[in-house]
């Protein structure tokens, strides 16, 4: 059963950047999708983008466009979610999470970190 | 890009079934997946795919689609069944996943 685990808190100044890993264990790393989830306090889930390691093709929502970077590292079992240009809006908490099916990105997510506080403060 | 819209609160008795709705074009053509979120915990998928459940995810709990309404239905529900419930579709026009805003469900 694979489990991810994901970075400590983070606190950033507005125009920052900030770098969240997500790694993962006890499965096959490459072939499964991850995504990026957000919630900011007292709002809903919002998707962010999407990888699938083992072809290295990414997907981002609108939103985040030009914003956000996702990456994978197939020899650490490790994705990445780095978002830029920080304002007070993105202070959330970020997850990480695992697709159900291979090969594929969908909306289906299976197995989530534990999610990283970003706070966004001057 | 599409939107999907969920009633904001919900509330059923002990033991009764309760269905929860989720509208939007996107449902249409793709497939809803439906998330459990508790304070303080990480969303638990609860129905995939056509009516899909993940391995220790309780038979009550049950998912289906008509037009672009898609429902989650929980029959008998439990105290435990307390949550706030997320649906998410693809958004087919930019390949993208997207949430709706989420129902709270009480348990009386």
């Amino acid at each position: 059963q694979v489990q991810l685990v994901q970075s400590g808190a983070e606190v950033k100044k507005p125009g920052s950047s900030v770098k969240v890993s997500c790694k993962a264990s006890g499965g096959t790393f490459s072939s499964y999708a991850f995504s990026w989830v957000r919630q900011a306090p007292g709002q809903g889930l919002e998707w962010m983008g999407g990888i699938i390691p083992v072809f290295g093709t990414t997907n981002y929502g609108q939103k985040f466009q030009g914003r956000v970077t996702i990456a994978a590292d197939k020899s650490t079992s490790t994705a990445y979610m780095e978002l830029s240009s920080l304002r007070s809006e993105d202070t959330a908490l970020y997850y990480c999470a695992k697709d159900v099916s291979q090969l594929l990105l969908t909306n289906a997510f299976d197995i989530w970190g534990q999610g990283t506080m970003v706070t966004v403060s001057p | 890009s599409s939107e999907l819209t969920q009633d904001p609160a919900v509330s059923v008795a002990l033991g009764q079934t309760v269905r929860i709705t989720c509208q939007g074009d996107s449902l249409r053509n793709n497939y809803v997946s439906w998330y459990q979120l508790k304070p303080g915990q990480a969303p638990v998928l609860v129905i995939f795919g056509k009516d899909n459940r993940p391995s220790g995810i309780p038979e009550r709990f049950s998912g289906s689609r008509s037009g672009n309404t898609a429902s989650l239905s929980i029959t008998g529900a439990q105290a435990e069944d307390e949550a706030e419930y997320y649906c998410s579709s693809r958004d087919s026009s930019d390949n993208s996943v997207i949430f709706g805003g989420g129902t709270k469900l009480t348990v009386l």
